[in-house]
């Protein structure tokens, strides 16, 4: 069964400091990795969308990192802000496309 | 551009009941697709629409029905619900042709309670 997981649950860190959250992933083949931030009450809202060939790709103060051998990502976030707080999500996408699968997330707490 | 909006926002129902979640984007995306959103688990694919006239079930389609009779609307339809379907639903569309569906854009959500 394809499955996307990730790691931490939940983390909290200060102002200021960058952290790195994880994402394993079974699916395969996979047509591209995305990662969305989620405020509270809110939609998604997308980062980044990597296809296999990529290795790492950024956003400002966020950057995700893909090894599609091992099937792992990870999303750098550098110099937190209390802004950032919100939850991660990491979808993989099978080769049919049409079908994400999300993770659970990661809920992130910037603290001051 | 309003993006993808969703409404109600929020909607409390009795077991049996039925109701339209709207969901109408002003992109001119071809894909869209609904999504349900439960505590601890990743988002999953109700139902999906790479065009008008085109529907096709997701991961968990059982007690919903859509219909995209215009390229802008994507209701979904509850048709006798069930506690089981208390959860967070979320409308994306998405540029994508076919059935790749590019980078989504997602509603604010509509949070639904099924007593």
């Amino acid at each position: 069964k394809n499955q996307v997981e990730q790691s931490p649950q939940s983390l909290i860190i200060l102002e200021g400091k960058n952290c790195t959250l994880q994402c394993n992933y079974t699916v395969s083949p996979f047509s591209n990795l995305r990662w969305y931030k989620q405020d509270t009450g809110r939609g998604p809202v997308s980062l980044t969308i990597m296809t296999f060939s990529e290795n790492t790709k950024s956003n400002g103060r966020y950057t995700a990192t893909l090894d599609a051998d091992t099937k792992q990502s990870s999303l750098h976030i550098t110099a937190s802000q209390l802004s950032d707080s919100a939850s991660y999500i990491c979808v993989v996408s099978d080769r049919d496309g049409n079908k994400l699968v999300f993770g659970a997330g990661t809920i992130l707490r910037v603290k001051s | 551009n309003a993006g993808v909006t969703q409404t109600p926002k929020f909607q409390v129902l009795k077991t049996g009941q039925s109701m339209t979640l709207q969901c109408a984007q002003d992109m001119n995306h071809e894909y869209m697709s609904w999504y349900r959103q439960d505590p601890g688990m990743g988002l999953r694919l109700i139902h999906y629409s790479v065009g008008a006239g085109i529907t096709d079930q997701g991961e968990v389609p059982n007690g919903y029905n859509v219909s995209r009779s215009t390229t802008e609307d994507f209701p979904l339809r509850l048709l006798s619900a069930a506690p089981s379907q208390t959860s967070v639903y979320f409308c994306a569309s998405s540029y994508g042709r076919g059935h790749f569906p590019g980078e989504l854009f997602f509603g604010e959500g509509s949070r639904l309670t099924v007593l």
